[in-house]
């Protein structure tokens, strides 16, 4: 049962303009999202992170929103550019430590 | 630079034969490490947790006895897939926890082994 659903498997994007990605969750267990971004032949990286506590965070070009009610999150590229060219994983877990589930993934495609 | 390194990145093997997965922490102690497979186009599914010292937790659905774990220092952890077969073949990835870290923020990933059961 897919608990994390990224439901946009692409997305190609101008450089310079914003990337949205979307995240979708069904338990309400989870308070603890991350967004990974993973490079070809790379293990996933941390990006940014968000508690349920918060509806946003923001690091520099990026930033996550959450919805709580909606049980959605986004993440937020601006400016979008080239080097952000990668795959995209939604992750949540039940606490800071807990185990994390993933979502399958958006590639991002910027364009000059 | 990467902080977990996962060895091979790519092996291919015949129907049967059992291939080993190396998993190192370089720059901390993981008492705990997990172990992931992906199939094309779909997310990265847990598959157990290996804890220093002790037998590993495998999730539901994991053949124990097929996905052996072993996790014998600090900074090693291994996988090896007995008697390989051709629905094993799939990407293996894994990760490690920082014990400085309070957060999945201090989890880290190695970069894959890709694995092809002829």
């Amino acid at each position: 049962d897919q608990q994390v659903k990224q439901n946009s498997p692409s997305l190609s994007v101008q450089e310079g303009r914003i990337s949205i990605l979307n995240c979708d969750y069904t338990n309400s267990m989870f308070d603890y999202f991350l967004w990974y971004k993973k490079y070809p032949a790379e293990g996933p990286t941390f990006l940014i992170s968000i508690s349920s506590i918060k509806d946003k965070n923001e690091d520099g070009r990026f930033t996550v929103f959450l919805n709580k009610s909606a049980k959605h999150l986004s993440l937020h590229i601006v400016p979008s550019q080239p080097g952000d060219s990668a795959v995209y994983f939604c992750a949540a877990s039940a606490g800071g430590w807990g185990k994390l589930q993933f979502g399958a993934g958006t590639q991002v495609v910027v364009t000059p | 630079g990467a902080v977990v390194s996962q060895h091979p990145s790519r092996v291919i093997c015949k129907s049967g034969t059992s291939v080993k997965i190396e998993c190192r922490s370089l720059d901390f102690q993981a008492t705990t490490m997990f172990w992931y497979r992906q199939f094309p186009k779909q997310s990265l599914m847990l598959m157990a947790t290996s804890n220093e010292g002790s037998k590993a937790t495998y999730e539901q659905g994991v053949e124990k006895d097929k996905f052996l774990i072993n996790h014998a220092s600090l900074t090693l952890s291994t996988l090896t897939v007995t008697s390989a077969h051709p629905e094993d073949s799939s990407f293996y990835i894994c990760s490690a926890r920082d014990p400085r870290g309070e957060t999945n923020e201090k989890l880290f990933f190695g970069s894959g082994t890709q694995l092809s059961v002829l």
